[in-house]
């Protein structure tokens, strides 16, 4: 597809695991984002690859989250031993150097 | 670091009327972009308009205009004729143009619509 296609698009876990959500964003895009969203809310920075360049990390709400960027492209961030405000909706979103964001549709996570 | 202000949590416009959503920025860059994003309840983000800063002229697409103030550090999103298919949460974003610095958001405004 001509999008960024995130995986998979609701995930119900139970307190405690590990849950992976992945993201493939445009051929060929170098910069790649994660963002969390609370229901009605702004949009929280995680996490930011741009091409070779050592991520930026300073999102990362704790040392649970952490996420990679393989071969440049496809993109998973793992949350482990999840926790009930860990429920939010997790966006990818991937861009060229300086050029607007194209977003997925996002991974709704819901922790019980 | 770059910070994205949006004043305004929520506004309302009726419909067929003018709303402008504010939204100020602070940097020390000279050469940036600045956009508005759209997040209808769909969640899917959607880019609305952009303004390079070099540029002087104010960015339009169709119904949608921007009022750049580069010295002010403002740039606000004009909305005339507003629609009903125009409700949703509007982000505004800055990126410098120079290395690998990130987007950054604003908080957002959600703007309801009256019919």
């Amino acid at each position: 597809g001509a999008g960024v296609s995130q995986s998979p698009s609701n995930k119900v876990t139970e307190k405690g695991k590990d849950v992976e959500l992945r993201c493939d964003p445009i051929s060929g895009h170098t910069a790649l984002y994660w963002y969390r969203q609370s229901l009605g809310q702004g949009l929280e920075f995680l996490i930011y690859f741009q091409g070779n360049s050592a991520p930026d990390k300073s999102g990362l709400p704790s040392d649970r989250f952490s996420a990679e960027r393989t071969g440049g492209s496809v993109s998973t961030l793992t949350i482990q031993r999840t926790q009930q405000e860990d429920s939010a909706v997790y966006l990818c979103a991937s861009s060229l150097a300086y050029s607007p964001l194209h977003f997925g549709n996002g991974t709704r996570l819901t922790v019980t | 670091a770059q910070t994205v202000t949006q004043s305004q949590p929520e506004m309302s416009v009726q419909e067929a009327e003018t709303v402008t959503l504010s939204c100020t920025y602070d940097t020390s860059e000279s050469d940036y972009y600045l956009f508005w994003y759209k997040q209808p309840p769909s969640r899917q983000m959607i880019l609305v308009i952009r303004q390079e800063a070099y540029k002087q002229q104010n960015a339009t697409e169709n119904r949608f205009s921007v009022n750049f103030q580069k010295a002010a550090k403002s740039f606000s999103l004009k909305i005339s004729d507003s629609q009903l298919g125009d409700a949703a949460m509007y982000f505004c974003a800055y990126i410098s143009n120079f290395g690998n610095e990130k987007l950054t958001f604003g908080t957002g405004t959600r703007l309801t619509i009256i019919p």
